[in-house]
């Protein structure tokens, strides 16, 4: 089993402050995606990174896969009430074989 | 679009109750999974398949099985329920290559 590991598990922080979470496995992985879930809803992918060390930016979101492709981080910058919700980060599980495997999640809430 | 659909979306049994969760896509996706979700847990990969008439065990597949009777269609039975099957249960497809899974809205299901 390839373990994802996610830290901070809760974080509440008020707005306008920065943020990173960290997601963290002994494995590596083919491609490495963000996914954000609402309460009552289904995940909802954020971004998909796939080369070591590249960054990717969707607004006030970056997220960074590790070069040994093992980790991955999002820092939100300037976080806004709208952010709050459950992240989650998903790693391809081996080349040719693309289970899925989600990480245990990370609770944000951002207060007003 | 419909994207992937699950019934039902609530479900109470009583424990040693069998019942079956359906979960339709109409994405053409050849990958469905399920999984379920727990506290704190992020989710955890029950069955998968990668396409029709193929299925894999996950992580936690113990007291479920499945059935992927054509393309569109996965569906996963519990034959005796439990207590500690108490969970949110998620249908996804797609998700491979790289590319965006795509989540049901979740089956909440208590066994008393």
């Amino acid at each position: 089993t390839q373990l994802l590991e996610q830290s901070p598990q809760f974080l509440s922080i008020q707005e306008g402050e920065n943020l990173t979470v960290y997601c963290n496995s002994s494995s590596v992985f083919s491609s490495l995606q963000w996914y954000r879930q609402e309460p009552g809803e289904g995940p909802v992918l954020l971004v998909t990174v796939v080369t070591g060390g590249e960054v990717k930016k969707l607004k006030r979101l970056t997220f960074q896969f590790g070069d040994a492709r093992k980790d991955s981080s999002l820092h939100i910058t300037a976080a806004q009430p709208g952010d709050t919700g459950l992240y989650l980060c998903a790693g391809g599980a081996n080349f040719g074989n693309e289970k899925l495997t989600f990480g245990t999640g990370t609770r944000l809430t951002i207060i007003p | 679009n419909a994207g992937v659909t699950q019934t039902p979306k609530f479900q109470v049994l009583k424990t040693g109750q069998s019942m079956t969760l359906q979960c339709a896509q109409d994405m053409n996706h050849n990958s469905m999974y399920w999984y379920r979700q727990d506290p704190g847990m992020g989710l955890r990969l029950i069955y998968y398949s990668a396409s029709e008439g193929t299925t894999d065990k996950g992580e936690v597949p113990n007291g479920y099985n499945v059935s992927r009777l054509n393309k569109r269609e996965f569906s996963l039975r519990l034959e005796s329920a439990a207590p500690s099957q108490t969970s949110v249960y998620f249908c996804a497809s797609g998700g491979v290559m790289n590319t965006e899974a795509f989540f049901g809205q979740g089956t909440r299901l208590t066994v008393v």
